[in-house]
């Protein structure tokens, strides 16, 4: 089951211009985590927010979480060409197993 | 340098045949897991380890076996149950302990049943 689902599916914006993705999940986490794919690569882990934090930035990242709502969103302020990627949200849930569940993604295109 | 190495990159399989990716890090992570991700989606959970000679199966298991016979290795075997087995495979380590830990990946394996 994806534990994750991010909203929208694919984003398509002009360089300089900011892109919002948001994640919603189901269940109750320790933490949510951001990644990012370029493609038919692995993924990198861009940034961690636990479940008692509401804000974390990153240099041009900025990830917030609402676990009353079970949801957090990633917002790239002054995109770049480069940072065309998908991007994929990923909880850890508890019972001290460590499982990572991840989203479908977001599919960003950054145009110059 | 440190990280994690999958291999091959590209594998082709004859229907029927069991093929193994290997997946080795030399990151000390106790944490292992095998990701299927097929075109345009998401990551499905195959298989995780959270220590030597232990793992729990994912959300899609049937038709995968893995083993964990030394901290560096967490092969997965494709076995011919597996009825679509063509995909993009992904593994990850990560510290077990902290339950607030990244996850590294290797560059995938790219399965082609032929």
């Amino acid at each position: 089951s994806q534990q994750g689902e991010e909203d929208p599916q694919a984003l398509s914006i002009q360089e300089g211009e900011n892109a919002t993705m948001n994640c919603s999940y189901k269940t109750s986490i320790n933490n949510l985590q951001w990644y990012r794919q370029n493609s038919g690569r692995g993924l990198v882990h861009l940034i961690l927010i636990r479940s008692n934090e509401r804000e974390k930035h990153s240099g041009r990242l900025r990830v917030t979480l609402d676990t009353s709502k079970k949801s957090s969103s990633l917002l790239i302020t002054a995109s770049r060409a480069a940072d065309t990627a998908s991007y994929f949200c990923a909880t850890v849930q508890g019972g001290g197993y460590n499982k990572l569940i991840f989203g479908a993604g977001t599919r960003l295109a950054v145009h110059p | 340098d440190g990280g994690i190495t999958q291999s091959p990159k590209y594998l082709f399989r004859k229907e029927g045949q069991n093929v193994t990716l290997s997946c080795e890090q030399n990151l000390n992570h106790d944490a292992m897991y095998w990701y299927r991700q097929d075109p345009g989606q998401g990551l499905r959970l195959i298989y995780y380890s959270q220590i030597v000679n232990d793992f729990q199966k994912g959300d899609i298991a049937e038709g995968y076996s893995v083993s964990r016979e030394k901290k560096e290795s967490f092969p997965l075997t494709v076995t011919s149950a597996q009825k679509n087995p063509t995909a993009f495979y992904l593994c990850a380590s990560s510290r077990r302990q902290a339950q607030n830990t990244e996850a590294f990946f290797g560059q995938g394996t790219r399965l082609t049943v032929v």
